[in-house]
C-alpha cells in the first residue's frame, strides 16, 4: 500500500501564477481533505471532497479551489498566486469519518 | 468555535528524560482527539487518538496520552526519550460536524533532544 502520495514534492512558482497540486487517496479511502500549513504555524483546513463533491470549506478565498475525480484522486488548484501562498500544502485521506492519513506535502514556494 | 492550544512552542529535554507536551482544547461535544508528529520537511504521522473509553492511550513509538475532561486537556507523554524523537508535534481535535471530519490543530511544539 503506497500511502497517500502527492505531486510534485516542491514547487517554484511566480506571483498572479497559477499551480495545481495532486493527490492520490490511500488504497479504500474516498474523502480527500487539504490542508495549508504556514512556516511555522499548524495546518489550516482548505476544503474536503467527497463523491466528487466540496463538503466543507474553511477560510480560505475562491482562489483556491479543487477537485475530486472518480477514483478518488484529487486536485488542489491556486489561481493569482501570492507571496502568502508560499506553505506546505497537505493532503489526507480517510473512510468516511475515520482517521486521516496525511501525505508528505508539497512544498510551494512564490517569488 | 472550536480551537486547540499548545502553550510550548519549544521544548528541549535530555536523551532519556522523561517528556510531557500539553494540549488544551476548546470544543462543543465530545471530542475527538489526536497527536501527530512531523518530521522536517515531511507530513504527519499520527501517533494516537482518543475517540472514547479509555481516557488513557497508548500510540507508537512508546507515546501515550491521557484525556482529562474537566481540564480540556490531552497532554502527551513518552518516560523515556531517544534522540530519533526530535521533531514537530501537533495536537489536534477533529471536527465531526456536518459530516466531515476536518481536523483543527495547534501551533505545534518542536522538541529538540540533547544527548
Amino acid at each position: 500500500d503506497a500511502g497517500v502520495t502527492q505531486s510534485p514534492t516542491h514547487l517554484i512558482k511566480t506571483r498572479g501564477q497559477q499551480v495545481t497540486l495532486r493527490c492520490s487517496p490511500k488504497s479504500g479511502h474516498d474523502t480527500v481533505s487539504w490542508y495549508q500549513q504556514a512556516l511555522g504555524q499548524g495546518p489550516q483546513f482548505i476544503f474536503q471532497y467527497y463523491e466528487e463533491e466540496e463538503r466543507q470549506r474553511g477560510n480560505f478565498p475562491d482562489r483556491f479551489s479543487g477537485h475530486q475525480f472518480p477514483n478518488y484522486s484529487s486536485e488542489l488548484n491556486v489561481n493569482a498566486l501570492l507571496l502568502g501562498d508560499s506553505a506546505l500544502y497537505l493532503c489526507a485521506s480517510s473512510l468516511a469519518a475515520e482517521e486521516a492519513f496525511f501525505g508528505q506535502g508539497t512544498r510551494l514556494t512564490v517569488v | 468555535a472550536q480551537s486547540v492550544t499548545q502553550p510550548d512552542i519549544h521544548i528541549t529535554v535530555s536523551e532519556g528524560a522523561s517528556l510531557e507536551l500539553r494540549c488544551n482544547y476548546s470544543y462543543g461535544a465530545t471530542p475527538y482527539l489526536f497527536w501527530y508528529v512531523q518530521s522536517p520537511g515531511q507530513g504527519l504521522q499520527l501517533l494516537l487518538k482518543y475517540f472514547s473509553g479509555d481516557t488513557l492511550v497508548q500510540g507508537i513509538k512508546g507515546f501515550e496520552a491521557e484525556f482529562k475532561r474537566s481540564q480540556s486537556s490531552f497532554n502527551l507523554r513518552k518516560p523515556s526519550v531517544h534522540w530519533s524523537d526530535a521533531a514537530e508535534y501537533f495536537c489536534a481535535v477533529g471536527d465531526y460536524g456536518g459530516a466531515t471530519n476536518k481536523l483543527i490543530f495547534g501551533t505545534g511544539t518542536l522538541l529538540a533532544v540533547q544527548p
